[in-house]
């Protein structure tokens, strides 16, 4: 079945380090891809989407690309700020109407 | 907009007590869901309504029930609470129709804590 796998953290950076959150999947068929962020307390929000092959989603100065070839949509920012310390999650979903499926989760923590 | 709305934001129960957790959204969407956040297992879904009408099973749906009760809302229902069931529960929405990318729009949360 679909699943997602994505790095486990604690992730933590200083101010204006590269972050990277790396995501690969499996599924059948031609997912749609997603990154969703959780501020403390709060629901999830989407951060970017791509919809087919070598698609870049971008939002934030956030960037991830679809690549098939390597079953990946890795999260990058260059330089990460103190208000991204957030749960970032990866997700994919097949067709309209049907759940997405999530990784696990990767917390962010940004220091000054 | 309001987008999804969640009531209540946080619960205490004691086991074997009910309740009701209530979902609407207004964006006319088709497709609404329930998830349940654990730490350290991302989101799993409990229930699904691809449209209106319609409920089906998610991954860990024992122990709740659901009630689409017209296109905007999306009830979810613990008969019986137990400690297993203290969690975060997410209900989202998405447009649900053929062609669609099925992102999806998530509600602040609800808080349950089962003692």
């Amino acid at each position: 079945g679909n699943s997602v796998t994505q790095m486990e953290g604690p992730v933590t950076l200083s101010e204006e380090a590269f972050l990277t959150i790396n995501c690969t999947y499996t599924a059948t068929g031609y997912p749609s891809l997603f990154w969703y962020v959780q501020y403390p307390g709060e629901g999830l929000q989407l951060l970017l989407k791509a919809t087919k092959a070598d698609d870049k989603g971008s939002n934030k100065g956030f960037e991830a690309t679809y690549r098939k070839e390597t079953t990946s949509f890795h999260l990058e920012k260059g330089s990460v700020q103190v208000s991204d310390s957030a749960v970032y999650f990866c997700a994919l979903s097949g067709q309209a109407g049907t759940a997405l499926i999530f990784g696990k989760g990767t917390t962010l923590s940004v220091s000054s | 907009n309001a987008g999804v709305t969640q009531t209540p934001k946080f619960q205490v129960l004691k086991t074997g007590q009910s309740m009701t957790l209530q979902c609407a959204q207004d964006m006319n969407h088709n497709s609404m869901y329930w998830y349940r956040q654990d730490p350290g297992m991302g989101l799993r879904l409990i229930y699904y309504s691809a449209s209106e009408g319609t409920t089906d099973k998610g991954e860990v749906p024992n122990g709740y029930n659901v009630s689409r009760l017209n296109k905007r809302e999306f009830s979810l229902r613990l008969e019986s609470a137990a400690p297993s069931q203290t969690s975060v529960y997410f209900c989202a929405s998405s447009e649900g129709s053929s062609g669609s990318y099925n992102e999806q729009f998530f509600g602040p949360g609800t808080r349950l804590t089962v003692l």
